[in-house]
Parts: C-alpha cells; sequence; structure tokens
C-alpha cells in the first residue's frame, strides 16, 4: 500500500533555475510532512517539514507547500545549485512517528 | 554530538548465514527504527522500538527476522538464514519525545550482500 508517491523517479534542472519536487498522499490521518535528502552511501538527511496546520514552511532555498485538498505537497528550491543533486525523499506521519511513510523518492540531478 | 551510528557499513554473507546490524541512537533520544531500502526502491518501515519494548513491528518480515533494543547497548537487527533477498541497505533512525512533529534522524546505513 504505497500511501506516498512521488511520481517523477528523476528531475534534471539546470543550475540558477527553480527545482519543484512533488509528493502525493492517500492517507488523510497524516499530519506531518518532511522532506530528507539523500547522497549515495549515505544515510536521509532531514532537510524540511511541515505540519498539517500549515500551508507553507520556508527555509532559505527551501519551501514546501502543503494543499491538504489535493493531498499534495511539494518541495521548492531555488536557486538550484549542483550540491542539490540528491535523491529526495517525501515522508508522512499521523500523529506519532511509529509509522512514518516514505516516498520512492526523486533523483534531482541540477547541472552546472 | 554523535548522531546516530550504524555499523558495520558493509556486511557481506553467504546465504543460510546470520547477519547482525547495530545501532546506537542518538544522546537522548529513546525511540529508534528500521528502515530497509532495496535497489531502486524508497524506505520501507520495518520496526520500531524503545527501550525492552518492540512498539511496532508491523514492517517486518514474519519469518527470519528480529529486533531488539535491550536495557543497555544498541539496537540490533537480526537477519537468520539469510537469503540472497536480503542483500539492501538498512537505515536504523531515533528520535526523542514522540509527539506529533518529532523529527526523525537517521544513521549512515548499513549495507548487507548476501552472496
Amino acid at each position: 500500500d504505497q500511501q506516498v508517491k512521488q511520481n517523477s523517479p528523476s528531475l534534471s534542472v539546470q543550475e540558477g533555475r527553480i527545482s519543484i519536487l512533488n509528493c502525493d498522499y492517500t492517507n488523510s490521518m497524516f499530519d506531518y510532512f518532511l522532506w530528507y535528502k539523500k547522497y549515495p552511501a549515505e544515510g536521509p538527511t532531514f532537510l524540511i517539514s511541515i505540519s498539517s496546520i500549515k500551508d507553507k514552511n520556508e527555509d532559505g532555498r527551501f519551501t514546501v507547500f502543503l494543499n491538504k485538498s489535493a493531498k499534495h505537497l511539494s518541495l521548492h528550491i531555488v536557486p538550484s545549485q549542483p550540491g542539490d543533486s540528491a535523491v529526495y525523499f517525501c515522508a508522512a506521519s499521523a500523529g506519532n512517528n511509529n509509522d512514518m511513510r516514505f516516498g520512492a523518492g526523486t533523483r534531482l540531478t541540477v547541472k552546472p | 554530538n554523535a548522531g546516530v551510528m550504524q555499523n558495520p557499513r558493509h556486511l557481506v554473507r553467504r546465504r543460510g548465514q546470520e547477519a547482525r546490524l547495530r545501532c546506537s541512537p542518538m544522546k537522548g533520544h529513546s525511540h529508534v527504527y528500521w528502515y530497509r531500502q532495496l535497489p531502486e526502491e524508497g524506505l520501507k518501515f520495518m520496526v520500531y522500538l524503545q527501550k525492552e519494548n518492540i512498539i511496532d513491528e508491523s514492517g517486518m518480515p514474519k519469518e527470519r527476522f528480529s529486533a531488539e533494543f535491550p536495557k543497555e547497548g544498541p539496537s540490533i537487527l537480526r537477519i537468520q538464514q539469510v537469503v540472497r533477498g536480503d542483500s539492501a541497505a538498512y537505515f536504523c533512525a531515533s528520535s526523542g519525545i514522540i509527539n506529533s512533529g518529532n523529527t526523525i534522524y537517521f544513521g549512515e546505513g548499513s549495507w548487507l550482500t548476501v552472496v
């Protein structure tokens, strides 16, 4: 049961442009959403999160948008940098973290 | 300020052997999670533990897999009689007090290769 879906396995963007990574979920009980970034041979690192009481959270070049009615969230990176090239995982949890669900990931490549 | 520590980073086992993966949570964290990433797939939840308690093991395969988090020492994920399909990256994560909105932090993973 794929409760968190990232339908784009890969995305390629030019340096300086905006990267938009998308994520959809099916469980209406999810109330906390996170994005993790993962480099090869390393563990995922926490990037940014958003609670369901908000529709936007911004941290430097990273902004997460949440559309609860559409059960959709997105991560915007602007301007994109080559060092942003990694796999990005969307995650969601409901009430507590004992069953945080992850999407399959989107591989972002930022070309210089 | 050590993060989540996993060892070994890489482990090679022959089919039928046992694999033990260890995880020490971040200082002050008492909740541990294990995830598995198969090649070309996302992170799959396996088990959630607190000290001496398994809270949720709904993602664990019914056979050959077990996990523990003793009062003293690291959490252990044990895979008995490994098969080729167990080859994957196993990630441990930890968190502090559980409430809505807490973040889990990952270790660097243990890569199991079954030959």
